[in-house]
C-alpha cells in the first residue's frame, strides 16, 4: 500500500495569517495521464469528511479560492492564503492512484 | 441533494457479525459507484471498499477481505456493508460514501457506528 505522511500533525494559526500542510507519498502518485490522484478532504468538528480538492489542485464545488493545492510525484501542499474562524478541522491528504486509496494521519488546524 | 444515511451500527460481541445500510437519495444512485470508510475513535480515515454502479465490480482494502462484503441494491437505492467474525479493532465510525470518477470520495455520509466488545 501507498504509504502517506503528513505535516504537521497541527498547527494553531492566526485568522489572516497563511497555513500550509505537508503530504508525502510512498510512491509516485503521478498516472501515465499526467494527473496526479492526490486529494485533500476536510473533516471540520462534529462533521462528516468532505472533498475539498481533487487531483493536487483542482477545488471541490464550493470551496473558496482561499484554498490551493500544489505538488507532483510525491511531495504535495495544502495551502491557506488566509485562515477564517471557520476553516478549524482536521486536512487529509489521500491518493487514489492504487487500490487501496490511502489517507494521511491528518492534520489539525486551530485558530490562535 | 445528495443525501446518505447509514444504519445498522451498534453493539457486537467479538465473533459476531451486523449488517450496515445506507440509504441513498438526491442523485441518481444507480449511476454512482460507493464506498465504506471507517474512522476509528480518535484516529484517522481508512477506506475499506468499493462497489461499481452495477454491482460488477468490488475492491477490498486487505485487513477485511473475507470478513466483510459490500453489496447494492439498486431497486431500493441502498448500499450494504456486511460484516462478520468483527474484533476490537473493527470498533470505528463507519461512513458511506458517493463516488464518481475513480476512487474519489464525493460525498459522506454522516456514518453508523460500530462497538465490537463483550
Amino acid at each position: 500500500d501507498i504509504a502517506m505522511t503528513q505535516s504537521p500533525l497541527s498547527l494553531a494559526v492566526t485568522p489572516g495569517e497563511p497555513a500550509s500542510i505537508s503530504c508525502r507519498s510512498s510512491q509516485s502518485l503521478l498516472h501515465t495521464n499526467g494527473f496526479n490522484y492526490l486529494d485533500w478532504y476536510v473533516q471540520k468538528p462534529g462533521q462528516s469528511p468532505q472533498l475539498l480538492i481533487y487531483l493536487v489542485s483542482t477545488r471541490a464545488s464550493g470551496v473558496p479560492d482561499r484554498f490551493s493545492g500544489s505538488g507532483s510525484g510525491t511531495d504535495f501542499t495544502l495551502r491557506i492564503n488566509r485562515v477564517e474562524a471557520e476553516d478549524v478541522g482536521i486536512y487529509f491528504c489521500m491518493q487514489d492512484l492504487q487500490i487501496p486509496p490511502t489517507f494521511g494521519q491528518g492534520t489539525r488546524l486551530e485558530i490562535k | 441533494q445528495v443525501h446518505l444515511v447509514e444504519s445498522g451500527g451498534g453493539v457486537v460481541q467479538p465473533g459476531g457479525s451486523l449488517r450496515l445500510s445506507c440509504a441513498a437519495s438526491g442523485f441518481s444512485f444507480s449511476s454512482y459507484a460507493m464506498h465504506w470508510v471507517r474512522q476509528a475513535p480518535g484516529k484517522g480515515l481508512t477506506w475499506l471498499a468499493f462497489i461499481r454502479n452495477d454491482g460488477s465490480n468490488e475492491y477490498y482494502t486487505d485487513s477485511i477481505k473475507g470478513r466483510f462484503f459490500i453489496s447494492r441494491d439498486n431497486s431500493k437505492n441502498t448500499l450494504y456493508l456486511q460484516m462478520s467474525s468483527l474484533s476490537a479493532g473493527d470498533t470505528a465510525l463507519y461512513y458511506c460514501v458517493r463516488g464518481g470518477v475513480g476512487f474519489r470520495l464525493y460525498y459522506w455520509g454522516q456514518g453508523t457506528p460500530v462497538t465490537v466488545s463483550s
